[in-house]
């Protein structure tokens, strides 16, 4: 069956620092989707990404698609203790298929 | 509030026991999912519904486990004989597109 992977699985960066976690998936995605969840929270909707290659921007987030829609990046520029939180990617195989989560990369900042 | 809901919030039971959850979607919202989550994962995938058909179960859900959604509307999930390896968080998400997550229902099996 579908599988989406993460990578890191825990990342610790000093406040100012840049932060990318990795999403792939083992089918090609119709589209794959972003979620943050803060500690004790439940996962809040950040961004879907839909075409090929395509790059979205959030001020300091960058969400790219790769050209396959098999992998997707999120990357964070000058974190701040704001971002503490966990990442989940997600995807589904077509527009009409379940979607399935990542296990996601905890993002812990140091000050 | 206009978001997803979801009831009771917390639910401690004994092993053996039955429990059932709610969840109410964001209003024309078609496709609703469940998931459970366990500390330091993602979400699984458990069960979805495009209006009231329930379109795809996953494996993880046994017999014990059964999900419906009468009216197209709200939702439920019950599941029977409690395990404590049923511990976990349920969240339930709605969707036209993208999904919208629902507070989540902190089971906790004794």
């Amino acid at each position: 069956g579908q599988q989406v992977m993460q990578i890191p699985q825990y990342q610790h960066v000093q406040e100012g620092e840049d932060f990318t976690t990795y999403c792939n998936s083992s089918t090609t995605l119709s589209n794959i989707q972003w979620y943050k969840q803060r500690p004790g929270g439940h996962p809040v909707f950040l961004i879907q990404l839909v075409k090929s290659g395509e790059v979205k921007k959030q001020k300091r987030l960058t969400f790219q698609f790769g050209e396959a829609k098999k992998n997707s990046s999120l990357h964070i520029t000058a974190t701040q203790t704001t971002d503490v939180g966990t990442y989940f990617c997600a995807g589904s195989g077509n527009r009409d298929d379940k979607i399935i989560f990542g296990k996601g990369t905890r993002l812990h900042i140091l000050p | 509030d206009t978001g997803v809901s979801q009831n009771p919030r917390h639910k401690i039971t004994k092993r053996g026991q039955n429990v059932t959850f709610r969840c109410d979607p964001i209003s024309e919202h078609n496709r609703l999912y469940w998931y459970r989550q366990t500390l330091g994962q993602g979400p699984e995938f458990l069960t979805y519904f495009q209006n009231e058909a329930q379109l795809e179960k996953s494996r993880l859900l046994s017999d014990r486990f059964s999900a419906e959604r009468p009216k197209g509307s709200f939702s439920t999930l019950e599941i029977q004989r409690t395990e404590q390896g049923d511990s976990a968080m349920y969240l339930c998400a709605s969707s036209p597109r993208d999904s919208f997550f629902g507070p989540g229902t902190r089971l906790t099996v004794l």
